[in-house]
């Protein structure tokens, strides 16, 4: 079965530096991998997804990743961190039949 | 934007209850999933369900549970006789295709506490 470790359950950074969160993933085949965000009291929302093609992958709110297929890896990245960023964020890969496996989630959090 | 709406927001109940949790998915979406995270704990997958049929279950998902689409609009979660470890937040999330452009767009959650 595939599944998903993120690295850190807490992360903290401060307004204005780069916010690396990080996740590995296993899986047998190539796999679609996910990062969601979720912020208090609100469902989980899509920030990037990757299926194919080019590695690094831009999402909303200045968020990307890159999958690593060597590393096994899809860290989250973002340049400069804002105070509205301070959040939950998933790691998920998508097995056969179209269910998410979530990894453990990265609460960060965005010092002034 | 179209958003998924879940209620209650937050469900108390007695041990061995009936509880029903609803869900309102994106209008044109046809495959619906239901996810629980029990607190402190990963979000799980339970169940997914398309063309009025469970597609795929975990087994976390026993004779308990089951869902429905009772009409157009809605999908719903049942768990007939609650246990004090069904305690956890429930998620509803839906997707208008599977495989590769499989993106699932999740409600806010009911968060179920069961005494």
């Amino acid at each position: 079965a595939q599944s998903v470790t993120q690295l850190g359950s807490h992360v903290s950074v401060s307004e204005g530096a780069l916010v690396l969160l990080r996740c590995n993933y296993s899986s047998s085949v190539p796999p679609y991998l996910f990062w969601y965000v979720q912020y208090p009291n609100q469902g989980l929302q899509l920030l990037l997804k990757y299926t194919t093609g080019a590695t690094l992958v831009k999402g909303i709110n200045g968020f990307e990743a890159e999958f690593k297929k060597s590393e096994t890896s899809f860290h989250l990245t973002k340049p400069s961190a804002h105070m509205s960023d301070a959040a939950e964020y998933f790691c998920a890969v998508m097995e056969y039949g179209n269910k998410l496996v979530f990894g453990a989630g990265t609460i960060l959090r965005v010092k002034s | 934007e179209p958003e998924v709406t879940q209620t209650p927001s937050h469900q108390v109940t007695q041990m061995g209850q009936e509880v029903i949790l609803r869900c309102v998915p994106i209008s044109n979406h046809l495959y619906f999933y239901w996810y629980r995270q029990i607190l402190g704990q990963k979000v799980e997958f339970l169940v997914s369900f398309y063309n009025n049929e469970i597609s795929e279950k975990s087994e976390i998902f026993d004779d308990q549970f089951s869902v429905e689409r009772p009409d157009g609009s809605n999908f719903t979660l049942k768990i007939r006789s609650t246990k004090l470890e069904d305690s956890a937040m429930y998620f509803c999330a839906s997707s208008e295709e599977v495989g590769a452009k499989n993106i699932q767009y999740f409600g806010a959650g009911t968060r179920l506490s069961v005494l």
